[in-house]
């Protein structure tokens, strides 16, 4: 039983094109992320979602568009990818904040842009 | 804005060893300290956690202290093991929607 998956795991694309990466998660919760981990490890937050509403967009530009059907899925599509974009993308999920902050990761999907 | 550093950002152990890594944080309203641990090439997992109304919780080998005057926590391993070989961040939060996480530890527990 996989609690929050992501497709595809690995992404090789060109400077300039378009991407999408979904994100599913079967427990239930209320709240979904995307993170992105650059290079030297550091993990930054990028969207909150909360039952599929936006709540935090972290000043990411806004070729990242992210989109939430239901609230047990968040998906991220990239448009013009730049060689800057290229790391891993981790989706998460959590009950409330108020509630419990517990978060449970995807797999990650690590992108690499030539 | 909310800082929150690790230290140290390297650390090397011998098997058997205890580890120590601290989290500092600047957001007073944080209420939620959690440590997540990555191994290479997986996702980060919570590894252990404490809430602001407690000072230290244990759980086998590893262990929380907090110490919310100060603002630190820090994670506590002993009898370090091969496998406790990793990253590990902090993440405190606050009862909202955005979470920063430290800048990372990265453990390595030599044989």
């Amino acid at each position: 039983d996989t609690a929050v998956s992501q497709t595809p795991k690995y992404l090789v694309t060109q400077m300039g094109n378009d991407k999408s990466i979904k994100c599913e998660q079967n427990l239930g919760h209320d709240t979904m992320y995307w993170y992105k981990q650059d290079s030297k490890k550091f993990l930054k937050i990028m969207f909150s979602y909360n039952n599929k509403e936006l709540i935090i967009n972290e000043t990411v530009p806004n070729r990242f568009s992210p989109k939430s059907p239901d609230k047990a899925h968040l998906n991220l599509h990239i448009n013009s990818l730049e060689l800057g974009d290229s790391a891993v993308y981790f989706c998460a999920s959590s009950q409330r904040p108020s509630e419990k902050e517990t978060q449970y990761f995807g797999p990650g999907t690590r992108l690499l842009v030539l | 804005g909310e800082n929150v550093e690790q230290h140290p950002s390297t650390l090397s152990v011998q098997e058997g060893d205890s580890a120590v890594i601290k989290c500092t944080y600047s957001d007073s309203a944080s209420n939620y300290f959690p440590w997540y641990k990555q191994e290479l090439g997986k996702r980060p997992q919570l590894i252990i956690d404490i809430r602001s109304n407690v000072g230290e919780k244990k759980d086998q080998r590893i262990a929380v202290t907090l110490n919310k005057t100060a603002k630190h926590f820090s994670l506590h391993i002993t009898e370090t093991q091969p496998e406790d070989s990793a990253v590990y961040f902090c993440a405190p939060g606050s009862g909202t929607y955005k979470y920063i996480f430290g800048t990372g530890t990265r453990l390595k527990v030599l044989a």
